[in-house]
């Protein structure tokens, strides 16, 4: 079973910064917080991923709770193409495959 | 960034016959591959993790003689669906990473079998 839990669905405004939240309270120690999105009819997108500093690249920026309890993503001004299924996923270094729960439909509005 | 390749993108096939899926890393070497199915409405479902050079390790439900997984080397693994029927019909996705980096996914192949 999927770590992680999230909201089913989310809107927002085009342009406007999109948060999405993710509760791991059972983390472990080791394990990392990843994020990815799924565009209709395409594989994963790897988005961001960090351990428990806050993390920024060039697609969104991944804020972790100090207690790693929680974390949300964010994608600083959303476009269309941001619409998506966004998937928070916990794991632990090499070997280890993802497990994916039901992520969060994210609808970027104009 | 690490690419993965997956062909074909989409197959349609009778039921009854065989489908192959090519998954390829194309500049890194993935020493494991995962290969995940999807069906409409739902997430990803792990179907199994082949090692190269060793027999892949099917996850509870999965039939290894239907399912059969290849992966004879660092860029190459290969799912087989054999005497494909219609409750096969899905979206199959391989992924695959080296050493701790993030794992990297293929476009996903479509099949349907008729």
């Amino acid at each position: 079973d999927a770590k992680t839990t999230q909201p089913t669905s989310m809107d927002c405004a085009e342009g406007r910064a999109a948060n999405l939240p993710c509760n791991h309270s059972t983390i472990s120690g080791n394990e990392y917080v990843y994020w990815y999105r799924q565009i209709h009819s395409q594989g994963p997108q790897y988005i961001i991923h960090g351990l428990k500093n806050n993390e920024t690249n060039e697609m969104a920026s991944l804020i972790i709770t100090e207690d790693r309890k929680s974390s949300t993503l964010i994608l600083p001004h959303a476009t269309l193409r941001d619409t998506a299924v966004y998937y928070c996923i916990v794991r632990a270094n090499y070997g280890q495959n993802f497990v994916f729960g039901p992520g969060t439909r994210l609808s970027v509005l104009p | 960034g690490a690419v993965v390749s997956q062909h074909p993108s989409w197959v349609i096939c009778k039921s009854g016959t065989s489908v192959k899926i090519e998954c390829r890393s194309l500049d890194f070497q993935a020493t494991t591959m995962f290969w995940y199915r999807q069906f409409p409405k739902q997430s990803l479902m792990l179907m199994a993790t082949s090692n190269e050079g060793s027999k892949a390790t099917y996850e509870q439900g999965v039939e290894k003689d239907k399912f059969l997984i290849n992966h004879a080397s660092l860029t190459l693994s290969t799912l087989t669906v054999t005497s494909a029927h219609p409750e096969d019909s899905s979206f199959y996705i391989c992924s695959g990473g080296t050493g701790g980096s993030p794992l990297h996914f293929g476009n996903g192949t479509r099949l349907t079998v008729t």
